[in-house]
């Protein structure tokens, strides 16, 4: 079936204003991953989701972070007063089960720019 | 804490050649899982090949191949008879056989470019 899609695919904004960061997963994946992209910090790890619930969000980088995931399906990222440093490319995976064997397929991603 | 090091930023190969990219990782761990992924232009990221720690076979998908050291904590990848396709940024991942952390730990990555 269709992958990991993301939107939006890129998203401008102005310093102190929230965004919302879409993930549709592969139909059926019950595991859900949230990683971040930047040049200066590489492939960060953000959280993950079991069916609906998040079992470490130790990843989050502050408290204007946040995620939930309704339904077992789509994943909404939230970040409240963003910061110039928040610019980077989100990144969303999914994976059937959580098993570390099972492979993780990864979205396209959505490039945040604030400006 | 685990950490996954690629110590080559860029590469370059020519077309047809074969090329071995590095990676190198720190972990107490015995049981876990070893990954190289491939990010093009487009960002999507693609898995490459996968790698169980308990198996002392290296794994191979067609024209990509690891040479895995446990002892060493070594896991590079060799691409043989390079293709233009190739040119991406490959990253090598660690992931823990259990736990509560699920997540990928990544290298920074290599940036190969196949040149014709």
């Amino acid at each position: 079936g269709a992958g990991v899609s993301q939107s939006p695919s890129n998203k401008v904004t102005e310093k102190g204003k929230d965004v919302e960061l879409r993930c549709d997963p592969i139909s059926g994946h019950t595991a859900l991953y949230w990683y971040r992209q930047s040049l200066g910090q590489g492939l960060e790890f953000l959280i993950y989701f079991q069916g609906n619930s998040a079992p470490d969000k130790s990843g989050l980088p502050s408290d204007r972070f946040s995620a939930e995931r309704t339904g077992g399906s789509v994943s909404t990222l939230t970040i409240q007063r963003t910061q110039q440093e928040d610019s980077a490319v989100y990144l969303c995976a999914s994976s059937l089960v959580w098993l570390a064997v099972d492979t993780q397929y990864f979205g396209p991603g959505t490039r945040l720019t604030v400006l | 804490a685990q950490t996954v090091t690629q110590s080559q930023p860029e590469m370059s190969v020519q077309e047809a050649e074969t090329v071995t990219l590095s990676c190198t990782y720190d972990t107490s761990e015995n049981n876990y899982y070893l990954f190289w992924y491939k990010q093009p232009p487009s960002r999507q990221m693609i898995l490459v090949i996968r790698q169980e720690a308990y198996k002392q076979q290296n794994a191979t998908e067609n024209r990509f191949s690891v040479n895995f050291q446990k002892a060493a904590k070594s896991f590079s990848l060799k691409i043989s008879d390079s293709q233009l396709g190739d040119t991406a940024m490959y990253f090598c991942a660690f992931r823990f056989h259990g736990g509560s952390q699920g997540n990928l730990i990544f290298g920074k990555g290599t940036k190969l470019s196949v040149k014709p």
